[in-house]
């Protein structure tokens, strides 16, 4: 069975903050992918970024980076100096290759950036 | 503008009525999603197409009948919905198998069931 944990359900912080976003998958499959999805009040998930199973590079967007940690199934998400436009629900998500595309969402993790 | 386009963008029914939600996706994907999003739970699979067939069907009550008459449209029927029903409707489409890539999302549905 596949699951995404994020353990943090609601983070504040104030703005030019660094805030890192926690989420730790299952999964048996050796081929994946996993995914962050941006939730604003308007309700459409936005796609940010898609990390595939093989490859463990670390990836910087701007003031956002992502650590991918197979050895401990973890997928974390660093926003760099927060804005309040950064106040959000953040989804983890994870996916299966070739037996059905079905993704599979964390709870999320309210983030709140004050100003 | 979103790739992906939900419609209505609210709704108010009652627990006699029939309605049904529209998705419609303009990225060549061929593969469509239904998910469930209410207050304080995560985001819930209802359904998954691929390519037209019907591939996932997570236990959804019958009361919601999904409805994919080509790869760029999806529908879902709604009737004698309870008010537990309420909630937000997102609809998602991606390139599906083999190649797996991330899913795009439409706006959502809000439903109310009075």
């Amino acid at each position: 069975a596949q699951k995404v944990t994020q353990a943090q359900t609601e983070i504040s912080v104030v703005e030019k903050e660094d805030v890192t976003l926690d989420c730790v998958y299952e999964t048996r499959d050796t081929t994946y992918y996993l995914f962050w999805y941006k939730q604003p009040p308007s309700g459409e998930l936005v796609f940010l970024i898609r990390r595939n199973s093989f490859d463990e590079q670390n990836e910087i967007s701007g003031r956002y980076s992502w650590n991918f940690q197979k050895s401990t199934s973890s997928f974390n998400f660093t926003i760099t100096a927060s804005q309040v436009v950064d106040s959000a629900v953040y989804f983890c998500a994870l996916s299966r290759v070739n037996y059905g595309q079905n993704f599979v969402f964390g709870p999320g993790t309210r983030l709140s950036v004050l100003p | 503008e979103t790739g992906v386009t939900q419609t209505p963008r609210h709704l108010v029914m009652g627990m006699t009525n029939k309605k049904s939600l529209k998705c419609e996706q303009h990225l060549g994907h061929n593969a469509m999603y239904w998910y469930k999003q209410s207050a304080k739970k995560p985001l819930e699979l209802m359904f998954v197409y691929n390519f037209k067939e019907q591939t996932e069907n997570n236990s959804v009550p019958s009361r919601f009948s999904p409805e994919c008459p080509n790869s760029s449209h999806l529908f879902l029927h709604l009737h004698t919905l309870q008010p537990e029903d309420s909630a937000l409707y997102l609809c998602a489409s991606s390139q599906g198998d083999p190649q797996g890539t991330e899913a795009f999302f439409g706006q959502g549905t809000r439903l109310t069931v009075v």
